[in-house]
């Protein structure tokens, strides 16, 4: 089966740019992820959907950091505007539904780098 | 909620030594124990998982333990081959919930 696809794989913007990420999930799986993981760390949840509506977004900083998944499939992470911190790999992850952790499959990651 | 600590952040070992890295977690409720690892420029990818009814799962080369009283599990690698360099995580998850990780372990096996 075909893995998450995630788009660009990587990214230089100014500090106060906007940028945008993408996210495809493997087909059928109704949960999606998006982590922060920022160099030297492990992965930290930003945001958590189920189909298209949002089950934990409790860590995401919301005056900067917005995501939508449409129609229950594919997902965009934004962040307007952009700060230095922000710098880090960007990793969606799906599974199906009621399986959390025990059916991840992580993509390749958005690498971002703020300058 | 959930804590996860993960230890050593650096392992270096010689080509067919073992590979010991072990982490503790907060949450007693939490029931499902991955280990990941993380090749440059990849995402994390599963190598092996535990659940809380089960003490030790071994695959090849690689096995993990869990011990439920004292809330932490390793993961041990045998016979260890260059290859197997990357960054490890560990995580913890109750049921469906979401994963929460570790902060790795930098394995470095020279020849």
């Amino acid at each position: 089966e075909a893995g998450v696809a995630q788009s660009p794989r990587y990214k230089i913007i100014e500090k106060r740019q906007s940028v945008a990420f993408w996210c495809n999930p493997i087909s059928g799986h109704a949960t999606l992820y998006w982590y922060q993981q920022i160099l030297g760390q492990g992965p930290k949840l930003l945001i958590q959907f189920q189909n298209n509506g949002v089950v934990d977004d409790s860590q995401l900083p919301k005056d900067r950091f917005s995501a939508e998944r449409l129609k229950g499939v594919d997902s965009t992470l934004k962040i307007q505007p952009a700060k230095l911190e922000d710098s880090a790999v960007y990793l969606c992850a799906s599974s199906l539904m009621g399986f959390g952790g025990r059916g991840y499959t992580f993509g390749s990651g958005t690498r971002l780098t703020v300058v | 909620g959930e804590n996860v600590e993960q230890h050593p952040s650096t392992l270096s070992v010689q080509e067919g030594d073992s590979a010991v890295i072990k982490c503790t977690y907060s949450d007693s409720a939490s029931n499902y124990f991955p280990w990941y690892k993380q090749e440059l420029g990849k995402g994390p990818q599963l190598i092996i998982d535990i659940r809380s009814n089960v003490g030790e799962k071994k695959d090849q080369r690689i096995a993990v333990t869990l011990n439920k009283t004292a809330k932490h599990f390793s993961l041990h690698i045998t016979e260890t081959q260059p290859e197997d360099s990357a960054v490890y995580f560990c995580a913890a998850s109750k049921d469906t919930d979401k994963l929460i990780f570790g902060t790795g372990t930098r394995l470095q096996v020279f020849p």
